[in-house]
């Protein structure tokens, strides 16, 4: 069966200071990868997709970056943080199917 | 583009009471429509989804929502509801074809009272 998993599952970081966070996808091959950024009391705000090694959409201008290194790891990666990154990150990954399924998530505070 | 409105940011309801969510949505193009639990401080859950077929779809925990094309409403419903389903639902719908990103709503609290 598939499996996602997301680390850290919570991260306190400064101002200005880098941020990486990484999604990686077990059991299926090829899957289409997504990053996802729920803000306090918000819906979900898709961040980026990505359909293949290499290959990253951005959906919304922002200090934040996503790269695929591999085919089933996704990274999301800043510079800089700002205190409007804070906010609950989650990845999620579809297959062949038409469904969505989500990891655990990473609880981001910058401070 | 797709847009997803949930009317109600919370929904006070007793235990054994029913519930429905509500969920509209708007869209040029055909969709699928997905209605996803979130626990505190979890991932979502799939619930149930709408691709096509029958209108009225059953999905986990006793939770079922029917498609109303004319209303281009999805609402989510349940007959008696239990203090474990005190969460965050949310609606969410995508394009049939391409890349299949997710819109969701903004998302309703359920909080279910003793």
């Amino acid at each position: 069966s598939q499996t996602i998993h997301q680390w850290p599952a919570t991260l306190v970081q400064p101002v200005g200071s880098p941020l990486s966070l990484e999604c990686t996808v077990e059991g299926t091959s090829n899957p289409n990868l997504y990053w996802y950024r729920q803000a306090a009391g918000r819906g979900l705000q898709l961040l980026f997709y990505s359909v293949g090694i290499g290959q990253i959409s951005s959906e919304v201008p922002q200090n934040l970056s996503a790269s695929r290194p591999q085919d089933r790891q996704f990274i999301l990666s800043s510079k800089k943080l700002l205190l409007s990154d804070s906010g609950f990150y989650l990845c999620a990954w579809t297959g062949r199917g038409d469904t969505q399924y989500f990891g655990p998530g990473t609880r981001l505070t910058v401070l | 583009a797709q847009s997803v409105t949930q009317l109600d940011s919370q929904v006070p309801v007793f235990e054994e009471a029913p519930v429905e969510l509500r969920c509209n949505y708007s869209s040029s193009v055909s969709v699928y429509l997905f209605w996803y639990v979130q626990y505190p401080n979890q991932g979502l859950q799939l619930l149930l989804k709408y691709l096509s077929g029958s209108t009225l779809v059953k999905g986990i925990n006793g939770f079922e929502a029917e498609f109303n094309k004319s209303q281009t409403s999805f609402h989510l419903r349940k007959p008696s509801v239990h203090i474990s389903d005190t969460a965050e639902y949310f609606c969410a719908v995508c394009r049939d074809t391409g890349r299949r990103a997710l819109t969701f709503g903004s998302g309703t609290r359920l909080q279910v009272q003793p």
